[in-house]
């Protein structure tokens, strides 16, 4: 079945340090892929998606590009502020409105 | 804030006393979802109500019970749960789009922190 992996937690970065989140999946056919986003005390938020190859979903300063060759959806940011500190979910979409998410990734930034 | 609002918050109970979980969504959506969320685990999909007729049931035990009377309120009905049922509970809607099989936004209540002793 369909599964996505995502590197474990916890980030720690200083304010306006540069931020990569991993973000791999195995599914079949094209999925659609997405970065949720989660606030202390908060549901999820979907931060920004791609549904197809080479598509750069960007939001808020995220980005991330679909690589269907690779797999991959990192999520990055340039510069990253207190504000930022969630945790973020990586999650794919393969017919429906079916979501398959990885464990998520604690981001947290020091000031 | 998403639309979707959750009641309670908190909740903590026993393993022999029987609760319920709200959910309401101010959207117009006319799909609903329940996940469950535990420490160092993804997100698992619990059940789906699309037109206020289940769709999915992934394999969840008897102990949780969803109900939907109306397209803006979803219940998770809980009996004799066990200890490792304490988790946070998502609620989630989406507009489904009638014979389309593509993806529409899930937008997510805040959660009901469960702690079953």
């Amino acid at each position: 079945g369909d599964s996505v992996t995502q590197m474990e937690g916890p980030v720690t970065l200083s304010e306006e340090a540069f931020l990569t989140i991993n973000c791999t999946y195995t599914a079949t056919g094209y999925p659609s892929l997405f970065w949720y986003v989660q606030y202390p005390g908060e549901g999820l938020q979907l931060l920004l998606k791609a549904t197809k190859a080479d598509d750069k979903g960007s939001n808020k300063g995220f980005e991330a590009t679909y690589r269907k060759e690779t797999t991959s959806f990192h999520l990055e940011k340039g510069s990253v502020q207190v504000s930022d500190s969630a945790v973020y979910f990586c999650a794919l979409n393969n017919a429906g409105n079916m979501l398959t998410f990885g464990g998520g990734t604690r981001l947290m930034v020091k000031p | 804030e998403t639309g979707v609002t959750q009641t309670p918050r908190h909740l903590v109970m026993g393993m022999t006393n029987k609760k319920s979980l709200k959910c309401e969504q101010h959207l117009g959506h006319n799909a609903m979802y329940w996940y469950k969320q535990s420490a160092k685990k993804p997100l698992e999909l619990m059940f789906v109500y699309s037109l206020e007729e289940r769709v999915e049931n992934n394999s969840v035990p008897s102990r949780f019970s969803p109900e939907c009377p109306n397209s803006s309120h979803l219940f998770l009905h809980l009996h004799t749960l066990q200890p490792e049922d304490s988790a946070l509970y998502l609620c989630a809607s989406s507009q489904e789009a009638s014979g389309s099989s593509s993806y529409n936004e899930q937008f997510f209540g805040p959660g009901t922190r469960l702690t079953v002793l």
